[in-house]
């Protein structure tokens, strides 16, 4: 379909670790969002992108975390040396650039991390 | 910081009953985004209020935005099996271009 594709869908990975989270966004999507998603809880923003504006990595929780997006689509979610609180749901978004209040964010299937 | 809280955290019902749910902050938001979550999927948008005090409603659900657009609330008539899911409001803010605050989640079991 033409939705926002996540992969991989789980991820088994063991303490120290480095993992990659990869995010395909709907075609003509200018922002990218990345999110966690701890077990049945709300969302935890982590970075987004908008267009070729500098990302708002205000949300990384330590510089373990860092992300891309190359050509304005494809997005890598990067988290080195995992730790054991780093399992987590994580949850890609895109949106239309819509000015004001009204874009709709689409969700992926997110990514199921476990580290061990 | 802009914090919602949304309440309750857990309800479990049986069908036909009605319930709402609540989305508070200190804050004010632009709009107020109400999703559902289904296990193993991502949030679905549900509405988007922007005006205080706008009231939306979707086949059995009604939404509400808080005249003073701090607080939202989701009430459901005669709940379904089918309701089932985790309820997740989000604030926006224009300053913010559209990025979204996301409470902590309300989840609901509606039983058969």
């Amino acid at each position: 379909g033409a939705g926002v594709s996540q992969s991989p869908s789980n991820k088994v990975t063991e303490k120290g670790k480095d993992v990659e989270l990869r995010c395909d966004p709907i075609s003509g999507h200018t922002a990218l969002y990345w999110y966690r998603q701890s077990l049945g809880q709300g969302l935890e923003f982590l970075i987004y992108f908008q267009g070729n504006s500098a990302p708002d990595k205000s949300g990384l929780p330590s510089d373990r975390f860092s992300a891309e997006r190359t050509g304005g689509s494809v997005s890598t979610l990067t988290i080195q040396r995992t730790q054991q609180e780093d399992s987590a749901v994580y949850l890609c978004a895109s949106s239309p650039w819509v000015a004001g209040p009204r874009g709709t964010q689409y969700f992926g299937p997110g990514t199921r991390l476990l580290v061990l | 910081t802009q914090l919602l809280e949304q309440s309750p955290q857990f309800l479990s019902i049986q069908e036909g009953e009605n319930l709402t749910v609540y989305c508070n902050s200190s804050s004010v938001f632009s709009s107020l985004q109400w999703y559902r979550q289904e296990p193993g999927e991502g949030p679905v948008l549900l509405v988007t209020v922007v005006t205080g005090g706008e009231v939306k409603k979707l086949k059995r659900l009604t939404f509400q935005f808080g005249d003073a657009r701090k607080d939202s609330s989701l009430h459901i008539t005669a709940a379904q099996p089918g309701d089932t899911g985790l309820y997740l409001c989000a604030g926006g803010d224009n300053n913010a271009g559209n990025m979204l605050t996301f409470g902590g989640g309300t989840r609901l079991m509606v039983k058969p």
